[in-house]
């Protein structure tokens, strides 16, 4: 049985190029979360997703960021016109229909904005 | 104020010690408490989750909860080396900073 997988493990992008960060759920789990961890810090929590909907997405950026989890394909965290402070592991989680609890992480993607 | 507080430590016990990890949390709407170990450029990895106040035992781990004094724990008995990671406690979906935890031999 996979588990959660994320795609790029690591991405390279100039200032103001846009990121694609990808994450397919364990199978059987229909609950997407996005996290950023910053060096030395913890996960902060990003959005959390639902096929087709987004549930909570208080920990989101205002501008240049967004997320998507479509009826069919990966989960997709888009970052547009990256910034330097945009470099950092971004962790997805997934979990069974609603168990905030049981969150099972991918091995993450990082980021360097150069 | 961070909505989950937690001491990043660094924390260096001898293998076969006692282990106590702990962490408050603000917001007395939580309602689970989950704890994970991340190895170094890794993902987290679920060790136990609770969402009541009272002890939780699995193996050599127990969680405990208080939501009178949003406090929660972790202890770790018959420490390994093998433990040596960071160990993150979380509410809901936020997270603490994270206490670096290294079980010499």
């Amino acid at each position: 049985n996979a588990g959660v997988m994320q795609n790029p493990r690591h991405l390279v992008r100039r200032r103001g190029q846009e990121a694609r960060l990808r994450c397919s759920p364990m199978k059987g789990h229909s609950h997407v979360y996005w996290y950023r961890q910053l060096p030395e810090e913890g996960l902060k929590f990003m959005v959390y997703l639902q096929k087709e909907n987004i549930i909570d997405e208080s920990g989101m950026p205002k501008e240049r960021f967004s997320a998507e989890f479509p009826k069919e394909g990966p989960s997709i965290l888009r970052i547009q016109q990256v910034v330097r402070g945009d470099s950092a592991a971004y962790f997805c989680a997934s979990s069974p229909e609603s168990r905030v609890y049981e969150q099972y992480f991918g091995p993450g993607t990082r980021l360097t904005v150069t | 104020q961070k909505e989950v507080e937690q001491d990043p430590g660094p924390l260096s016990v001898p293998e076969g010690a006692i282990v106590s990890l702990n962490c408050t949390y603000s917001n007395s709407a939580f309602q689970y408490f989950m704890w994970y170990r991340q190895y170094s450029r890794k993902g987290p990895e679920l060790l136990m989750y609770t969402y009541s106040s009272g002890n939780k035992e699995d193996g050599r781990f127990t969680a405990q909860v208080d939501k009178s004094s949003k406090y929660i724990s972790l202890f770790i008995r018959d420490s390994q080396p093998s433990d040596s990671a960071t160990y993150l406690c979380a509410s809901d979906m936020r997270f603490g900073a994270g206490t670096r935890l290294t079980v010499k031999p």
